[in-house]
């Protein structure tokens, strides 16, 4: 089946020290988007890529960066994780930008950091 | 701007009860209406999807959610629910020139008691 695929599922990582978190997908789709997704909150969205094109929210902090090497992975860098980092992140695709298509979801990686 | 507000952040209901999950969204622009389901530890999925035509909209696992543009909403009912429905749900809205960005609402966590 055509999907998203988060790797890992759970990360622990220490206070001060990067991390890469990683998605792939096999749905062929031009955009791949992160969001950071606290407990009991709704998903916010940190940036987005159009094919190569990126697009950072405007309040997305410094600490995260991005990297889309190809159409089917996109990596999510947080170079100096606080404690405030912790959370889970999802990676979505979607066909395009126009409002009408839907995102399709990976399940996700819950960041700890110690 | 766009906005939405669910208005329960927590619904408790016995199995084969009925359930409505409220919706509210504010637009300026003609929008698109989605609402995603969320298990525990899991990433978002698509439950069902409001974009153009009738204003009932039904999933396959027995949701359905009807677009009112005159009261601004977009409630979800189902009308006997199982105990596998417990999960967090989350109504979201794109239109105009927000390319496709989900505004999210803060989420109801639906519980079902046996």
């Amino acid at each position: 089946d055509a999907m998203v695929i988060q790797n890992p599922r759970y990360q622990v990582t220490q206070f001060g020290k990067p991390v890469t978190l990683s998605c792939s997908q096999t749905l062929n789709h031009n955009v791949m988007y992160w969001y950071q997704q606290k407990s009991s909150q709704a998903p916010k969205l940190l940036f987005h890529y159009y094919d190569k094109d990126f697009n950072n929210e405007a309040d997305t902090p410094d600490n995260f960066q991005s990297r889309r090497p190809n159409t089917s992975f996109c990596f999510l860098d947080i170079r100096s994780p606080g404690l405030g980092d912790a959370a889970m992140y999802l990676c979505a695709t979607s066909r395009g930008t126009i409002s009408n298509q839907p995102q399709h979801f990976g399940d996700g990686t819950r960041l700890s950091i110690l | 701007a766009q906005s939405v507000t669910q208005l329960d952040s927590q619904v408790p209901v016995f199995e084969e009860a009925p359930v409505e999950l409220r919706c509210n969204y504010s637009s300026s622009v003609s929008v698109y209406l989605f609402w995603y389901v969320q298990y525990p530890n899991q990433g978002l999925q698509l439950l069902l999807k409001y974009l153009s035509g009738s204003t009932l909209v039904e999933s396959i696992n027995g949701f359905e959610a009807e677009f009112n543009k005159s009261q601004t909403s977009f409630h979800l009912r189902k009308p006997s629910v199982h105990i596998s429905d417990t999960a967090e749900y989350f109504c979201a809205v794109t239109g105009g020139t927000s390319y496709g960005k989900l505004t999210f609402g803060q989420g109801t966590i639906l519980t079902v008691h046996p």
